[in-house]
């Protein structure tokens, strides 16, 4: 089945830029997702691309996809400590309705 | 829209026990998920549903899990007899089919310990 990897743990310092990395198996995805989890909280939907897309931009938040080796990045500009959280790539995979979720990056941002 | 509600939002029980976690999906949503999160395993997809029809339950741990869909607007996750290793916290969520995105809306989620 369908593998996501993420690195476990980003720190930055606030007002810098993050950039959040994930890596898929299958090929065949047709959407990727981003998806933020704060404390206590469920997984909100960030931002997703389509896989015939290679950048999509929305505001601070930036996506890029290289479908050669598959993989994911959200590129958060002048990042806040409002970031903090856990950020989750997602991948639709094959026929089923159902996505497959990366482990989580847990992006700290210090002052 | 209120969002998905998920009650109750925490639940201490004790090994053995039955266990009932509730789900009100996204009103006019016709897909729902229930997840598990656990710190070893990440987010794991237990069952989901399509107009109130389970599709896919191959994710559910055992048969001490169990999953119901009454209705459009109602979902159940039980767990019968629960055991320390069943602590977790479990997530409901909802889509909409027909837009081709699988943009999940996901409730608060119940924490789950079984002491």
């Amino acid at each position: 089945g369908e593998d996501v990897e993420q690195s476990l743990f980003l720190s930055v310092r606030e007002g810098d830029s993050s950039v959040i990395n994930c890596t898929y198996t299958d090929s065949s995805s047709t959407y990727l997702y981003w998806y933020k989890q704060e404390p206590g909280a469920g997984l909100q939907l960030l931002t997703y691309i389509f896989s015939n897309m290679d950048m999509k931009q929305d505001q601070r938040l930036t996506v890029l996809l290289n479908k050669k080796d598959k993989h994911l990045s959200l590129r958060i500009a002048d990042t806040q400590t409002g970031d903090s959280a856990i950020y989750f790539c997602a991948v639709s995979s094959g026929s089923a309705r159902q996505l497959t979720f990366g482990s989580g990056t847990q992006l700290t941002v210090l002052p | 829209d209120a969002g998905v509600i998920q009650s109750p939002r925490h639940e201490v029980t004790e090994m053995g026990q039955e266990v009932t976690l509730r789900c009100k999906p996204i009103s006019g949503h016709d897909y729902l998920f229930w997840y598990r999160q656990t710190m070893m395993r990440g987010l794991e997809l237990l069952i989901y549903f399509n107009n109130n029809v389970p599709i896919d339950d191959s994710g559910m741990p055992e048969d001490r899990f169990s999953a119901k869909m009454p209705n459009a607007s109602f979902s159940t996750l039980k767990i019968q007899p629960s055991e320390p290793r069943d602590s977790a916290v479990y997530f409901c969520a909802s889509s909409l089919a027909g837009r081709g995105t699988e943009k999940l809306f996901f409730g608060s989620g119940t924490q789950l310990s079984v002491l």
